[in-house]
Order: structure tokens, then sequence, then C-alpha cells
């Protein structure tokens, strides 16, 4: 079956524009995290969705940094008036339920970079 | 906060030759350890997991144990493959599902 997509897979962008970037998770799957990953770094957790809410957003940098996921599904993640420090991979992962317990399964990322 | 340290690489071995990466946390409460890896070109996927005290988990010849007394969870495999070559992430997250953190990655080079 279709896996965890997220587009686009590269974003060029210019300081202090606005990106959206979109991941669709696995059918069925309810959790839903994203992950931002600097070059060398581990990823670095964001947000966690159960179903429609945020259930831990403790990870947003700051609040230029928003994301959502309406319908329990697709979530878009929200960044506004970018910096050359947002530049980085943005890592999407779904879960059948509590990562504790079960494996997330990550998308192939979205490359940013900010100009 | 919750933490995890890896061992810094890159690791470069032979073919066949013994692996261990080591992995050491910090966390409150009862975490749940992983381990990811992610191959050249590839997205990560889950390689092992342990969620309580003394589990062993355990895949592909990988194995690694949750050892609550030394917060440890180092991975091991004993006889590498060239095809094992990728980067190795730990990571925990709590006893909700949450809060989880990677750990930087180690970088293994397997060479024939």
């Amino acid at each position: 079956g279709a896996g965890v997509s997220q587009t686009p897979s590269n974003k060029v962008t210019e300081k202090g524009k606005y990106v959206e970037l979109r991941c669709d998770p696995i059918s069925g799957h309810t959790a839903l995290y994203w992950y931002r990953q600097s070059l060398g770094q581990g990823p670095e957790f964001l947000i966690y969705f159960q179903g429609t809410g945020a259930a831990d957003d403790s990870g947003l940098p700051n609040d230029r940094f928003f994301a959502v996921r309406p319908e329990g599904s697709v979530s878009t993640l929200k960044i506004q008036r970018t910096e050359r420090g947002d530049s980085a991979v943005y890592l999407c992962a779904s879960s059948p339920g509590l990562a504790r317990y079960n494996e997330q399964f990550f998308g192939p990322g979205t490359r940013l970079t900010v100009l | 906060g919750n933490s995890v340290t890896q061992m810094e690489g890159p690791v470069t071995l032979s073919e066949e030759a013994f692996l261990t990466i080591n992995c050491t946390y910090t966390a409150t409460g009862y975490p749940s350890l992983f381990w990811y890896v992610q191959y050249p070109g590839e997205g990560l996927q889950l390689l092992l997991k342990a969620t309580k005290a003394d589990d062993k988990g355990s895949n592909k010849g990988f194995e690694a144990t949750y050892r609550k007394e030394t917060t440890s969870f180092h991975l091991e495999k004993g006889s590498v493959q060239v095809s094992d070559s990728a980067v190795y992430f730990c990571a925990l997250s709590d006893n909700y599902g949450q809060n989880f953190v990677f750990g930087p990655g180690t970088r293994l080079s397997v060479l024939p």
C-alpha cells in the first residue's frame, strides 16, 4: 500500500515568505508527527496529532510555526516569515496508534531552503 | 527534559566484523526505546524497539537490550554486511508516545 507522502519534495523560498508543507499519512493512521532534521543531526520533534487535535506542540520553535490536521488525515505545516535558520528537511511520520507501541512510518521529507 | 546520546561516527568496519553502537538516555518515567535506520537515499525506518526494562529488541541480526540500571540501549550485530551501511538513530518516547527524542545519528560504513 501507499506509504507516507510529502509535498513538495523541495521548496526554495526567500526570507520573509510564507510556506506550506503537506503530509499525507498512511490511511487509517490516527497519529501524525512532524519533525525537523538539520544536516548531520537527528530528527527534532515539532508537533504530534492524535486525530484532529494537536496532542503535543511543545516542539514548535516559535509562533511562526503552525500545523493543522482538520479532518484527521492530511496535515499541513505552515511557516510564516521564513528565516534562513528554518532551512532543513521537514519529516512527517504516521502511526496506527501511540508511537510508544507502534512503529512510526516516515515520509521522504520536504527539503526547505530559505535564501 | 529527555535526551539521547549516541557514539559519534563515522564508524568504518570490514565485512563480518562485530558492531556496537552505544546509546544512553536521560528520561523520567518509563520510556520506550527505539533504533531507526536510514539507508542511503531512503527514509527513516524502524529497526527495532523495546518498551520496558530488560526487553530485547531484535531484527535483521541486530539486537539491543533496554538496560534501566545503566540507562542504555546499545545496538549490536555479530557480523555486519556491506548492505548494513547506513545512518543509525537511537530514540526514545515517553509513556504516552509523545516527546519523541532522537539522537544525532551514527554513520556506519562497511567495507568489503
